[in-house]
């Protein structure tokens, strides 16, 4: 069955440090890969996708991710985190048609 | 212009009321959905309606009743409400031209309470 993993429940980073989130994946054709955020009290907001051609995706808001066939993971990256990054982050693939899996978030803590 | 909306964003109701939550796309999008984020945070879906068709069910209690008058909106009126029922409910909304890769534009939500 089609699955994703986000193994990281809480993250915590000072502001200016690098960020890497993770999300792993189950699916057995070419995966719809997706990165949202949601700040509190928000919907999700898309920060960038997967399809297919280049595997690093370049996103909004100075994020980036990396599909990765043979480990299963799309990996979401930033260099320098800013406060206003601090929010809940979503993976979430394409599964069948018209059904989206959301992995379980990752809340991510930036100290100033 | 909003582009996703959701009409009550807070709604605090009585155990057994019916209520019903409404969602318009302005995006020309062909296929709505209902999500219910409960309060750990995870998202699960429940219904996908493509141009007005339900395409997915997700083992949601009858209770639920999706209705898509048209591909710009789709309403979730659910009946006898129950404690387990209180959640964050999104709407959302994408292209999907028969494939899957379109990404979801989700609305703001709606917080329901069943006291």
């Amino acid at each position: 069955a089609q699955s994703v993993t986000q193994p990281d429940i809480h993250i915590t980073v000072s502001e200016g440090a690098s960020l890497e989130l993770r999300c792993n994946y189950s699916y057995g054709a070419t995966p719809y890969l997706f990165w949202y955020v949601q700040s509190p009290g928000q919907g999700l907001q898309l920060l960038l996708k997967y399809f297919s051609g280049d595997t690093l995706v370049q996103g909004i808001k100075g994020f980036e991710a990396e599909f990765k066939r043979s480990q299963s993971s799309f990996n979401l990256r930033k260099p320098s985190v800013h406060w206003s990054d601090a929010a809940e982050y979503f993976c979430a693939v394409g599964s069948g048609t018209y059904k989206y899996i959301f992995g379980t978030g990752t809340r991510l803590k930036v100290l100033a | 212009d909003t582009a996703v909306s959701q009409t009550p964003k807070y709604l605090v109701t009585q155990m057994g009321n019916d209520k019903s939550i409404k969602c318009e796309q302005n995006l020309g999008h062909d296929t709505m959905y209902w999500y219910k984020q409960d309060s750990k945070k995870f998202l699960k879906i429940m219904f996908s309606y493509n141009n007005k068709e339900l395409i997915i069910n997700e083992t949601v209690p009858n209770r639920f009743s999706p209705k898509s008058p048209d591909k710009a909106h789709l309403n979730l009126h659910i009946n006898s409400l129950e404690l387990g029922d209180s959640a964050v409910y999104f709407c959302a909304s994408s292209k999907t031209s028969g494939t899957l890769g379109y990404e979801q534009y989700f609305g703001p939500g709606t917080r329901l309470t069943v006291t």
